[in-house]
Parts: structure tokens; sequence; C-alpha cells
């Protein structure tokens, strides 16, 4: 079965709090992505990774770094959260053309 | 890199009539064209794609159309129904780079 599998679903993180989204699949895609949604907009590329230890910046990267030491998993990491990085996180990966998103984390900095 | 637009932002439209929603990208080695919807609260979830050697793909009521000439694709929602408002996402790929990039979404509202 296909599967990216996001964890935490949800998470509320007071400001300044360091914080770990993590996220698997069971496809061995070799390219990974993180992007944010907020509220009614589009998807943000924070990240893209094309394989172990091979990471990009996307386009918003600024306040984020990312961590893959394995091809199955893929970490966001918020060093000293802030309150504007409340918003739904997706995960995805790819092989040769679909994208396969994982079901994304709520997070919420208060 | 590969630059992905998406127009309209938003759509509204009747229950029964078409919906159309039109990309454009720039890299011309592009040669696999998504379309994910996302509806309210999931997550996006590819609906069809067409690829280069293709100028036209229907599967029920979604009609895609690419124009390699012009580097634009559509997608056409045929006798919309309320079920169809959602968030609609294309995208484009070129086989030789693995990055699948996205346009900036469309928010299609379908009124009874």
């Amino acid at each position: 079965d296909m599967k990216v599998t996001q964890m935490p679903r949800y998470l509320i993180k007071r400001m300044g709090e360091n914080v770990l989204l993590e996220c698997g699949q069971d496809m061995s895609h070799e390219t990974m992505y993180w992007y944010r949604q907020d509220p009614g907009l589009g998807l943000q590329l924070i990240y893209i990774s094309y394989d172990v230890d091979s990471n990009s910046e996307g386009d918003i990267p600024k306040g984020y770094r990312v961590s893959r030491k394995k091809r199955e998993h893929f970490s966001l990491i918020l060093d000293s959260a802030k309150t504007n990085q409340t918003s739904v996180y997706f995960c995805a990966s790819s092989g040769d053309e679909e994208v396969f998103f994982g079901k994304g984390t709520r997070l919420t900095v208060v | 890199g590969e630059q992905v637009e998406q127009l309209p932002s938003i759509l509204r439209v009747q229950e029964g009539s078409s919906a159309s929603i039109n990309c454009s990208y720039e890299d011309s080695a592009s040669n696999y064209f998504p379309w994910y919807k996302q509806e309210p609260g999931e997550n996006p979830k590819l609906i069809i794609d067409i690829r280069s050697n293709m100028e036209r793909k229907q599967i029920q009521e979604l009609i895609v159309l690419l124009d390699k000439k012009a580097k634009r694709f559509s997608l056409h929602i045929t006798d919309t129904q309320p079920g169809d408002s959602a968030m609609y996402f294309c995208a484009a790929s070129a086989s030789n780079t693995n990055k699948v990039v996205f346009g900036t979404g469309t928010r299609l509202q379908v009124s009874p």
C-alpha cells in the first residue's frame, strides 16, 4: 500500500519552542518535499530532498531546516517556533511522476 | 527552475455549468502534467494527468488539454456538481529533474 505518513497530526507549541515534524514513505521514492499551506491558500514549498543528505531550499526556507538520513524518512525542524509558523504542513514524496501527500500536520504556535 | 502559473485563483460556477482552469509553464523539457484535487481538510490527491505525447485526455467529466507550443495546459470540468467544490492544483515536471512543481491553486465553488 503506497503511503506517506506524517506524525503528529496535530501539535500545539509555545513560541520559542523547538518543533519536529516527521514524515515517512514506503515507496522508496528518492524525492520528498515539505510544504506549508495557510487557510484557503496554495502550497508553499519549504524544502525538497532528492535523496539522503541531498536537500535544497524551496521558496520559503527561512525559519526551517530539514534532515534526511534515511531515504524513507524526511524531518522538518523549526528551531524556536514563531506564531507566524502556525499552518498546516504537508509532506510529500514522488517517484517518476505522481506525488503522494501525507495527511498533514496542523501546527499551532501560541 | 520550472515555474507554473495557474489562473484563476477563485472560480465560482453554477451547478451544471462548466469550469475551466488554466496553467502555463516555462521549461520546455516538462513532459508530465498532473492535476490534483484537495477537498477541505484533506490532502491533495491526483485526479487526472497528461503526458507530453498527448494533446487531450478525458476521464468522465474531467478533460485536460495540452498545448506544448504555447506551454499551456488546462483542466475542464463539464457538468459541475457541488461535490466538485475544492481546491485544484496543476503541476509540471520533467523526467530529468525528479521534481514536480505546483501551480498556486484554484478554489472552485459550485453553487446549487
